[in-house]
Protein backbone atom coordinates (compact mmCIF):
# COMPACT_ATOMS: atom_id res chain seq x y z
CA UNK A 1 0.00 0.00 0.00
CA UNK A 2 2.53 2.68 -0.88
CA UNK A 3 1.17 6.06 -1.69
CA UNK A 4 0.87 7.80 -5.34
CA UNK A 5 3.94 9.44 -5.97
CA UNK A 6 2.91 13.48 -6.45
CA UNK A 7 5.22 16.84 -6.65
CA UNK A 8 5.63 18.47 -3.59
CA UNK A 9 4.77 21.45 -5.22
CA UNK A 10 3.38 23.40 -8.90
CA UNK A 11 3.29 26.63 -8.86
CA UNK A 12 1.88 29.72 -11.65
CA UNK A 13 1.10 32.92 -12.17
CA UNK A 14 -2.80 34.10 -13.14
CA UNK A 15 -3.97 32.78 -16.61
CA UNK A 16 -1.58 30.02 -17.06
CA UNK A 17 -2.11 26.35 -17.19
CA UNK A 18 -0.18 24.04 -14.39
CA UNK A 19 -0.35 19.81 -14.53
CA UNK A 20 -0.44 17.90 -11.82
CA UNK A 21 1.11 14.30 -12.23
CA UNK A 22 0.12 11.29 -10.03
CA UNK A 23 2.11 7.94 -10.71
CA UNK A 24 1.18 5.08 -9.45
CA UNK A 25 1.60 1.50 -10.39
CA UNK A 26 -0.59 -1.17 -12.71
CA UNK A 27 -2.36 -2.71 -9.50
CA UNK A 28 -3.96 0.59 -8.54
CA UNK A 29 -3.87 4.04 -11.18
CA UNK A 30 -2.43 2.15 -14.11
CA UNK A 31 -5.04 -0.76 -14.06
CA UNK A 32 -8.29 0.64 -13.74
CA UNK A 33 -9.99 4.31 -14.62
CA UNK A 34 -10.97 4.69 -11.11
CA UNK A 35 -8.33 7.76 -10.16
CA UNK A 36 -9.97 10.74 -8.23
CA UNK A 37 -8.92 14.00 -7.74
CA UNK A 38 -9.32 16.30 -4.44
CA UNK A 39 -8.99 19.24 -3.20
CA UNK A 40 -8.19 20.85 -0.42
CA UNK A 41 -7.90 24.41 1.27
CA UNK A 42 -6.31 25.10 4.72
CA UNK A 43 -8.57 24.09 7.49
CA UNK A 44 -11.28 22.98 5.40
CA UNK A 45 -12.73 19.28 4.19
CA UNK A 46 -11.19 17.62 1.25
CA UNK A 47 -13.22 18.40 -2.37
CA UNK A 48 -13.56 16.03 -5.30
CA UNK A 49 -12.80 17.65 -8.23
CA UNK A 50 -12.31 14.67 -10.82
CA UNK A 51 -13.44 11.23 -10.66
CA UNK A 52 -12.88 8.62 -12.62
CA UNK A 53 -10.17 10.22 -14.52
CA UNK A 54 -11.63 12.52 -16.41
CA UNK A 55 -15.40 13.38 -15.13
CA UNK A 56 -16.54 16.53 -13.39
CA UNK A 57 -19.15 16.60 -10.67
CA UNK A 58 -21.71 18.76 -10.82
CA UNK A 59 -20.53 22.29 -10.00
CA UNK A 60 -16.82 21.96 -10.72
CA UNK A 61 -14.94 24.41 -12.90
CA UNK A 62 -14.41 23.13 -16.37
CA UNK A 63 -11.40 24.76 -15.63
CA UNK A 64 -10.43 21.38 -14.40
CA UNK A 65 -9.69 18.14 -16.06
CA UNK A 66 -8.09 15.26 -15.84
CA UNK A 67 -6.17 12.33 -17.97
CA UNK A 68 -4.39 9.47 -17.40
CA UNK A 69 -1.63 7.53 -19.41
CA UNK A 70 -0.53 4.12 -18.54
CA UNK A 71 0.56 4.45 -14.77
CA UNK A 72 0.01 8.08 -14.60
CA UNK A 73 -2.70 10.10 -14.08
CA UNK A 74 -2.29 14.35 -14.73
CA UNK A 75 -4.63 16.42 -13.29
CA UNK A 76 -4.96 20.16 -15.32
CA UNK A 77 -5.76 23.63 -13.93
CA UNK A 78 -6.46 26.28 -16.72
CA UNK A 79 -7.01 29.82 -16.29
CA UNK A 80 -5.33 29.77 -12.79
CA UNK A 81 -7.22 31.99 -10.35
CA UNK A 82 -6.01 32.81 -6.61
CA UNK A 83 -8.46 30.54 -5.70
CA UNK A 84 -7.19 27.33 -6.83
CA UNK A 85 -4.62 27.80 -4.56
CA UNK A 86 -4.99 24.65 -2.47
CA UNK A 87 -3.49 21.16 -1.49
CA UNK A 88 -4.01 18.67 -4.60
CA UNK A 89 -4.44 14.56 -3.53
CA UNK A 90 -5.00 12.36 -6.35
CA UNK A 91 -6.68 8.49 -5.21
CA UNK A 92 -7.03 5.55 -7.12
CA UNK A 93 -9.04 2.10 -6.26
CA UNK A 94 -6.22 -0.70 -6.28
CA UNK A 95 -6.09 -4.45 -6.78
CA UNK A 96 -6.62 -5.17 -3.15
CA UNK A 97 -9.94 -3.53 -2.62
CA UNK A 98 -8.53 -0.83 -0.73
CA UNK A 99 -7.88 2.59 -2.09
CA UNK A 100 -4.50 4.53 -1.84
CA UNK A 101 -3.77 8.88 -2.34
CA UNK A 102 -1.01 10.32 -3.12
CA UNK A 103 1.09 12.22 -1.04
CA UNK A 104 -0.40 15.90 -1.94
CA UNK A 105 0.96 18.52 -4.12
CA UNK A 106 0.83 22.31 -3.40
CA UNK A 107 -0.21 24.88 -5.80
CA UNK A 108 0.56 28.21 -5.57
CA UNK A 109 -0.52 31.10 -7.16
CA UNK A 110 2.03 33.81 -7.88
CA UNK B 1 -27.93 18.68 0.59
CA UNK B 2 -25.34 15.86 1.54
CA UNK B 3 -24.09 16.03 4.63
CA UNK B 4 -21.90 13.80 6.68
CA UNK B 5 -21.42 14.55 10.39
CA UNK B 6 -18.22 12.83 12.38
CA UNK B 7 -18.31 12.68 16.04
CA UNK B 8 -16.51 10.72 18.82
CA UNK B 9 -13.43 12.73 18.73
CA UNK B 10 -11.02 13.13 21.54
CA UNK B 11 -8.20 12.48 23.52
CA UNK B 12 -7.00 9.35 24.35
CA UNK B 13 -4.41 7.52 26.07
CA UNK B 14 -2.08 5.14 23.96
CA UNK B 15 -3.74 1.36 24.34
CA UNK B 16 -7.15 2.62 24.65
CA UNK B 17 -10.30 2.50 22.58
CA UNK B 18 -12.63 5.44 20.38
CA UNK B 19 -15.60 5.06 18.26
CA UNK B 20 -15.81 7.47 15.65
CA UNK B 21 -19.46 7.66 14.36
CA UNK B 22 -20.65 9.99 11.05
CA UNK B 23 -24.08 10.31 10.10
CA UNK B 24 -25.45 11.22 6.55
CA UNK B 25 -28.43 12.44 5.22
CA UNK B 26 -29.46 14.19 2.05
CA UNK B 27 -29.11 10.95 0.05
CA UNK B 28 -29.44 7.17 0.02
CA UNK B 29 -26.83 6.17 2.46
CA UNK B 30 -27.60 2.34 2.28
CA UNK B 31 -26.84 2.41 -1.73
CA UNK B 32 -23.48 3.79 -1.22
CA UNK B 33 -20.10 2.34 -0.22
CA UNK B 34 -18.81 4.57 2.68
CA UNK B 35 -14.83 4.79 3.72
CA UNK B 36 -12.68 6.65 6.67
CA UNK B 37 -9.84 8.19 5.50
CA UNK B 38 -7.36 9.97 8.06
CA UNK B 39 -4.91 13.10 7.71
CA UNK B 40 -2.18 13.35 10.76
CA UNK B 41 -1.36 17.20 11.58
CA UNK B 42 0.53 19.08 8.87
CA UNK B 43 0.27 15.18 6.63
CA UNK B 44 -1.66 14.12 3.75
CA UNK B 45 -4.58 12.12 3.40
CA UNK B 46 -4.29 8.39 4.41
CA UNK B 47 -7.32 5.83 3.15
CA UNK B 48 -7.94 4.10 6.11
CA UNK B 49 -10.92 1.70 5.59
CA UNK B 50 -13.97 0.89 3.24
CA UNK B 51 -17.53 -1.00 3.67
CA UNK B 52 -19.80 -2.39 1.11
CA UNK B 53 -23.48 -0.93 1.25
CA UNK B 54 -24.44 -3.98 2.95
CA UNK B 55 -21.86 -3.96 5.34
CA UNK B 56 -21.16 -7.90 4.40
CA UNK B 57 -17.46 -6.41 2.91
CA UNK B 58 -14.71 -4.98 4.39
CA UNK B 59 -10.97 -4.14 3.65
CA UNK B 60 -8.51 -2.12 5.65
CA UNK B 61 -5.06 0.10 5.53
CA UNK B 62 -2.42 -2.51 6.81
CA UNK B 63 -1.60 0.19 9.20
CA UNK B 64 -5.10 -0.29 10.57
CA UNK B 65 -6.17 -3.88 10.47
CA UNK B 66 -6.63 -6.12 13.64
CA UNK B 67 -7.50 -2.97 15.81
CA UNK B 68 -9.92 -1.03 13.82
CA UNK B 69 -13.42 -2.31 12.75
CA UNK B 70 -15.72 -0.51 10.20
CA UNK B 71 -19.66 -0.80 10.41
CA UNK B 72 -22.17 0.40 9.26
CA UNK B 73 -26.96 1.08 10.52
CA UNK B 74 -28.22 1.37 7.49
CA UNK B 75 -31.30 2.14 9.45
CA UNK B 76 -29.39 4.66 11.19
CA UNK B 77 -27.72 6.41 8.43
CA UNK B 78 -24.73 5.88 10.26
CA UNK B 79 -20.99 4.74 9.60
CA UNK B 80 -18.69 3.23 12.46
CA UNK B 81 -15.29 3.20 13.17
CA UNK B 82 -14.14 0.92 16.54
CA UNK B 83 -10.64 1.73 16.89
CA UNK B 84 -9.16 0.09 19.54
CA UNK B 85 -5.11 -0.33 20.80
CA UNK B 86 -4.99 3.04 19.72
CA UNK B 87 -1.32 4.51 19.18
CA UNK B 88 0.63 7.52 19.19
CA UNK B 89 0.33 7.63 15.57
CA UNK B 90 -2.89 7.29 15.07
CA UNK B 91 -3.47 11.17 15.86
CA UNK B 92 -5.20 12.85 12.78
CA UNK B 93 -8.23 13.91 11.59
CA UNK B 94 -10.59 11.45 10.78
CA UNK B 95 -12.78 11.89 8.02
CA UNK B 96 -16.07 9.81 6.42
CA UNK B 97 -16.44 9.81 2.60
CA UNK B 98 -19.21 7.98 0.52
CA UNK B 99 -18.60 6.19 -2.72
CA UNK B 100 -16.35 4.52 -4.89
CA UNK B 101 -15.27 7.99 -5.86
CA UNK B 102 -15.11 9.21 -2.16
CA UNK B 103 -17.58 12.37 -3.18
CA UNK B 104 -18.90 13.98 -0.26
CA UNK B 105 -16.81 14.54 2.57
CA UNK B 106 -17.58 15.46 6.53
CA UNK B 107 -15.74 17.90 8.40
CA UNK B 108 -13.93 15.36 9.97
CA UNK B 109 -13.37 14.83 14.24
CA UNK B 110 -9.87 14.80 15.74
CA UNK B 111 -8.55 11.93 17.85
CA UNK B 112 -5.19 12.42 19.50
CA UNK B 113 -3.73 9.54 21.28
CA UNK B 114 -1.50 10.69 23.88
CA UNK B 115 -0.46 10.57 27.25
Amino acid sequence: QSALTQPASVSGSPGQSITISCTGTSSDVGGYDYVSWHQQHPGKAPKLMIYDVTNRPSGVSNRFSGSKSDNTASLTISGLQAEDEADYYCSSYTSSSTWVFGGGTKVTVL
Amino acid sequence: EVQLVESGGGLVQPGGSLRLSCVASGFTFSSYWMHWVRQAPGKGLVWVSRIKTDGSSTNYADSVKGRFTISRDNAKNTLYLQMNSLRAEDTAVYYCTSGRELDYWGQGTLVTVSS
